[in-house]
């Protein structure tokens, strides 16, 4: 383990507050990417971003920010804009040699009250 | 468009008896191909990937391009075997370079 790490593990919210997850990476990847783990449905592409201080859409970007500042952090903002936040919140990076390889994050579960 | 399929959501097998997690492809060139696993309480992690042609914990992976398929395999499963599987194409032509998940195979080994 170790690598990429995200913060908090758990975190709760009331319905109407933004909130934003922490994602931080020490493998020098210029590549990092959020996604929406939910039962049954798999992973979905939230955002990525390939290079510093650009990022782009994925599959399921509405209610949702990011910004990436420093190529070591990929912040992921969730708004009162998404209608359904209840989920598992996973974070990785791609880079190096191995370039096509996604590395993850342990995760945040967020639960909106 | 490019899709993958994971036909089974829950495979439950014996310990000792083979395994095969299917995952099916649809993509206008030739991706790359990963499998992912998450056990309990741990992060997702690579399994194996085709072009290293390994094998992982004895699991193997065989790309059909004529089926376009990359089904993972092992011939005598393990109790510590189960866990959630995530086939993974990762095109190669015409895309901005994102891995594609399938909806995963929860594999379950009884003792």
């Amino acid at each position: 383990d170790g690598g990429i790490t995200q913060s908090p593990k758990y975190l709760f919210r009331k319905e109407g507050q933004n909130v934003t997850l922490s994602c931080e990476q020490n493998l020098n990847h210029d590549a990092m990417y959020w996604y929406r783990q939910d039962p049954g449905q798999g992973l979905r592409l939230i955002y990525y971003s390939q290079i510093v201080n650009d990022f782009q859409k994925g599959d399921i970007a509405e209610g949702y920010s990011v910004s990436r500042e420093k190529k070591e952090s990929f912040p992921l903002t969730v708004t009162s804009a998404q209608k359904n936040p209840t989920a598992f919140y996973l974070c990785a990076s791609s880079g190096g040699t191995r370039s096509n390889e996604q590395f993850f994050g342990p995760g945040t579960r967020l639960t909106v009250l | 468009a490019q899709r993958v399929t994971q036909p089974e959501k829950l495979l439950s097998v014996f310990k000792g008896a083979p395994v095969e997690l299917k995952c099916n492809y649809s993509y206008s060139g030739s991706p790359e191909l990963f499998w992912y696993v998450q056990y309990s309480r741990q992060r997702l992690q690579l399994l194996l990937r085709h072009i290293s042609r390994e094998s992982i914990k004895g699991f193997t992976a065989d790309l059909n391009k004529g089926e376009t398929s990359f089904h993972l395999k092992k011939p005598f499963a393990q109790e510590e075997d189960s866990a959630m599987y995530y086939c993974a194409p990762y095109p190669l032509e015409g895309s901005q370079g994102n891995l594609i998940f399938g909806k995963g195979t929860k594999l379950s080994v009884k003792p």
